[in-house]
Formats: structure tokens, sequence, C-alpha cells
């Protein structure tokens, strides 16, 4: 079975704060692609970052940066010094490879709110 | 440019209307999904279509009526909903690679209230 869990609901910080959202998966699967998607008020989903399975470099982009340990199973996602834009529901995603499926295994999202 | 673009953005419908959400994306793709989501949900997949043929339906029911007209366009047709369908319906777009598909892009979706 495939799951993804993100095991933290809400998260609070005021403005400059770093910020860690935590996103641990479950899958048989030897080859998979794991996904990070930001969804503001607004309502899209806006995509951050796919990772594949057989690529364990953590990976930085501006102020984001990921954490890919597949002995644990996690794929965590850092903010460094936050800002009031960075408020959105984040959802962690895993897809199983070659993808007949296409299908997206989203965890329940973690809402963060930063505050000036 | 990774634009997925829906309209409208909100809707309103009665439970015996006739209504139909459009989805366009110039990107090539030929991958393009339909999600709902509901409030403090995750999106929820209800329609694959992989080169404009339907590849997944995840148990949708029938008053849910996706069409893909060409590779660029994506309908669903709505007829007879529930209040229990108000959510915000997103469509998806990603190119297939040798590995199947690679990451979707979302529209900001459509704001649906069945009165």
């Amino acid at each position: 079975a495939q799951k993804v869990t993100q095991a933290q609901t809400e998260i609070s910080v005021v403005e400059k704060e770093d910020v860690t959202l935590d996103c641990v998966y479950e899958t048989r699967d030897t080859t998979y692609y794991l996904f990070w998607y930001k969804q503001p008020p607004s309502g899209e989903l806006v995509f951050l970052i796919r990772r594949n399975s057989f690529d364990e470099q953590n990976e930085i982009s501006g102020r984001y940066s990921w954490n890919f340990q597949k002995s644990t199973s996690s794929f965590n996602f850092t903010i460094t010094a936050s800002q009031v834009v960075d408020s959105a529901v984040y959802f962690c995603a895993l897809r199983n490879y070659g993808g007949s499926q296409g299908n997206l295994i989203f965890g329940k999202g973690t809402k963060l709110s930063v505050k000036p | 440019d990774t634009e997925v673009t829906q309209t409208p953005k909100h809707l309103v419908m009665g439970m015996t209307n006739k209504k139909s959400l459009k989805c366009e994306q110039h990107m090539g793709h030929r991958a393009m999904y339909w999600y709902k989501q509901k409030a403090k949900k995750p999106p929820e997949l209800m329609f694959v279509y992989s080169y404009e043929k339907l590849s997944i339906n995840e148990s949708v029911p029938s008053r849910f009526s996706p069409e893909c007209p060409n590779s660029s366009l994506l309908n669903l047709h709505l007829h007879a909903l529930q209040p229990e369908d108000s959510a915000l319906y997103l469509c998806a777009s990603s190119r297939r690679d040798t590995s199947g598909n690679t990451e979707a892009f979302f529209g900001q979706g459509t704001r649906l209230t069945v009165v």
C-alpha cells in the first residue's frame, strides 16, 4: 500500500523564522517519485519539487531546501527566513514509477501561517 | 509557460442545472486530469486522460461526465449534482516520459457551489 503522512496539521511561525514541514511515506515500490506542492488561498496547486527515489541528493532552491532520507522514508521541506507570502497549505505527494496510473497519493497537507 | 487555465473560476448551480467546467493547456502535455478537493482535504483524483483517451475513472458518479475534445482541452460536464458535490475542481496536466507521467501542473480551479 502507498501512503503519505504529514503529521503536522497546522504550523504558525513569525516572519524570518525557519520552519520544517515533515513528510513520511510508505511504498512497496523500489522506484518512485516524491513531490511537494504549495496551495495558497487562491486555490492553485503550485509544483515545487520532484525527487526520484534513486536520487538522494538534497536540494536547495533559494530559501527552500529538501531533505530526502530513504532510510527513514522521509522527504522533509525547510523554509529558511520565512515570509508572509509563504503562508499556504503544503502537500507532500508520492507516485509510483511507470505511471500507467498517473495517480498522485497526497498527504493531508500542512497549513503554514507566517505572521508579520 | 507552465499554465493551465480553468474557467469559470466560480460557479453556482442548481441541482437541476447542466453546466460545464473547462480546462486548457498549451504545454504539449498528453496527460490531463480532473481532481476534486473538499475544504481542508487533499485533492482526490477523478479522471485521467492519456492521449485524449479516458484511462482512469475513479468510480466517479455518472452525473460527472468528462470529455477531451483535443490534446489541449479538457471539459467536465455536470448534470443533476447534489449539494455535497460542492468543492474545488482542479484540472492538471503532465507530460509523459519513459518513466510514466512527470510532475503535474495544476490550474487555479473552479469553486463549485451546488444549491
